[in-house]
């Protein structure tokens, strides 16, 4: 199994572009969910989704949006950069909500 | 809002020595406790974990102890390896239909020669 992956590893965006962050996991999991990780801090949940078709707003969902269409795949879209979302995020995938997440590698996004 | 936080933001250890790393929380709802350990550059890898109708579990070469008293959650690692340098997460969620995890700062553990 490849687990979680993610792309692209890193992204520069100009303020105002728009893009997708793309996650995809292989272990058949329900929940997915999306974090950003600022300097010296913790990650915070962006959106999370429970199933396919079913998504809900996490700690700081704000400028971003996000689809299920399929288990697998979980994508993240950022419809008008900021240079406040400048940040390291992380897709993550479990069998449930009440099971150990698995992380991927994270993408580097900076907003100019 | 609740927050979960931890006592120190670094530790330095030397080889060989037990480390502990500690966690603060406030939501008394919170009944899933996880801890992570992230090296630089990667994502957050799970360690351990307890619920709340657990005081303490074993790993391989660790230990998390819930002492949910006074809301505080500790991991401790045995004969500290090099390897073992890295930020470690504690993250907390509570029950309902779909947990949201709540992750602390972290803290960074330098583990000398």
């Amino acid at each position: 199994n490849a687990g979680v992956t993610q792309t692209p590893k890193f992204q520069v965006l100009k303020t105002g572009q728009s893009m997708t962050l793309q996650c995809a996991q292989d272990m058949n999991h329900e929940y997915m969910s999306w974090y950003r990780q600022d300097p010296g801090m913790g990650l915070r949940l962006i959106h999370y989704s429970v199933g396919a078709g079913i998504t809900d707003q996490g700690e700081v969902p704000n400028g971003y949006n996000v689809s299920r269409s399929t288990t697998e795949d979980f994508p993240l879209r950022l419809l008008s950069a900021a240079p406040s979302q400048t940040s390291v995020y992380f897709c993550a995938s479990s069998y449930g909500t009440d099971n150990e997440q698995f992380f991927g590698p994270g993408t580097r996004l900076t907003v100019l | 809002g609740e927050s979960v936080g931890l006592h120190l933001p670094t530790l330095s250890v030397q080889e060989g020595d037990n480390s502990i790393i500690n966690c603060a929380y406030s939501n008394s709802a919170s009944d899933y406790f996880i801890w992570y350990k992230q090296e630089s550059g990667k994502g957050p890898q799970f360690i351990i974990d307890i619920r709340s109708n657990m005081d303490k579990r074993q790993g391989q070469r660790v230990t998390v102890l819930l002492n949910k008293t006074v809301k505080h959650l500790s991991l401790q690692i045995a004969a500290t390896q090099p390897g073992d340098s890295a930020v470690y997460f504690c993250a907390e969620s509570g029950a309902g239909s779909a947990r949201q995890l709540t992750f602390g700062s972290g803290t960074q553990l330098t583990v000398l020669p």
